[in-house]
Parts: structure tokens; sequence; C-alpha cells
């Protein structure tokens, strides 16, 4: 589906907390996720990445869950810095059809880490 | 490595001219992408090109177009500006299928 800017959801936590980020995709057909970090002035930076065949994937104090039966993509950060403030999103694409290669965004959610 | 070099950081035109945007991907990766990022609307796909082919393009008016070279680099037009074209165009580059998009860190259009 279109992502919609206005009226970002927000997160915010402190530092040290675990933080959890959530994402509704809309296609059912979709058979690849990935998060991305934007911080001010910059673009979005790759975090991690996930498969249709998988429902969890770790990374470096990262970690996604993938539900497919409700379409629900998380990203889990694990003691969380202040580094970590950012707006972060999910994307998804299906690699069959006219879809190839194209990449469609959630709306973003704004997570805040407090010192 | 080098990441995704995009040109120029900034620009204010005026409606109706022209602008060209310019993109040179990882080194090694061929496909490239373009993305509308905007408060409204979020980030939209534009279009992706491999092999200087376009492959797949997304829902904006044909005064939006690219090219690739073939050494992978690539431009990006809009014709005749209009005020909503003022965005941030980001411009991403993956090496295969499956693989992440790595993005620049765009260039921030205004029109006056």
């Amino acid at each position: 589906g279109e992502s919609v800017g206005l009226h970002l959801p927000t997160l915010s936590v402190q530092e040290g907390d675990n933080s959890i980020i959530n994402c509704a995709y809309s296609n059912s057909a979709s058979d690849y996720f990935i998060w991305y970090k934007q911080e001010s002035g910059k673009g979005p930076q790759f975090i991690i990445d996930i498969r249709s065949n998988m429902d969890k994937r770790q990374g470096q104090r990262v970690t996604v869950l993938l539900n497919k039966t409700v379409k629900h993509l998380s990203l889990q950060i694990a003691a969380t810095q202040p580094g970590d403030s950012a707006v972060y999103f999910c994307a998804e694409t299906y690699s069959g059809g006219t879809s190839y290669g194209k990449l469609t965004f959630g709306q973003g959610t704004i997570l805040t880490v407090h010192p | 490595k080098a990441g995704v070099t995009q040109t120029p950081r900034y620009l204010i035109k005026t409606r109706g001219q022209q602008v060209t945007l310019s993109c040179s991907p990882i080194s090694g990766h061929r496909s490239v992408s373009w993305y509308q990022q905007t408060p409204g609307q979020g980030l939209q796909f534009l279009f992706e090109y491999f092999s200087e082919t376009q492959r797949n393009k997304g829902n904006f008016p044909g005064r939006f177009s690219g090219r690739q070279f073939s050494n992978s680099r690539s431009e990006m037009n809009v014709s005749t500006l209009e005020l909503g074209d003022s965005a941030l165009y980001l411009c991403a580059s993956r090496s295969v299928v499956h693989s992440p998009l790595h993005f620049g860190n765009g260039t921030r259009l205004t029109v006056t």
C-alpha cells in the first residue's frame, strides 16, 4: 500500500531499554522484507532483512520477526542507545511479476532514546 | 567501498523548469532505483534500471524520466517542474535480486 507520511507513530524509550517497532504490511504475496533507519539529513540505512521462508532473523542488537498470517513485521532493538534515535521504516517487495525491484515502504516510526 | 553518491545535494528551481539529478551506485551494483520522499506521501518508488533498461516504473507522470549508462551510473530528469515536485529524491543500488537496496543521501529539490 501507499505510505502516509503525516503524523508518524512515535516511540520514546530510555537508554538501555529494549525497543519494539511494529509494521503492518499490505501485500500477502510479498516475499522479502527490509528494515531501514533514517537519520536527519541522510538516506535510509539498511538494518536487517528477512525472506518469507523465515519467521525470525537476528543481527547485532536487532531482531526481525515476521508473522505472515497477520501480515506483521517487527523490529526489536536490544539495549537501545541514543544513537539509535531516528525514523525507522519497514519495506516489502514481491520478486515476481511487475513488482520486481519495487519496494513499498511503511509510513515510518520515530524512535527517540532518552539518556 | 564507497556508498551510493548523489549530486547535487541541494537544488532550487522555478516552476516550469527542468532538472537532472545524478547517481553513482556502489561499485559492482548494476541495479539502480529512484525514490521520492515527501512528508505527505512518504517514500514512493519512481523507477528501477538494470543493465541500462528500465525494469519497473512507479505511478508518476511522464514528466519523470530516467536513464542508466553502461557504467551503471544513472540520471533522473523532471521536466516542467511543479511546486509539488519539491521533495528529497533518493537513489539506491543493489547487487542482485533479494538483496537490500543501499541508499544515497539524496538530492533535496525545492521548486519555487
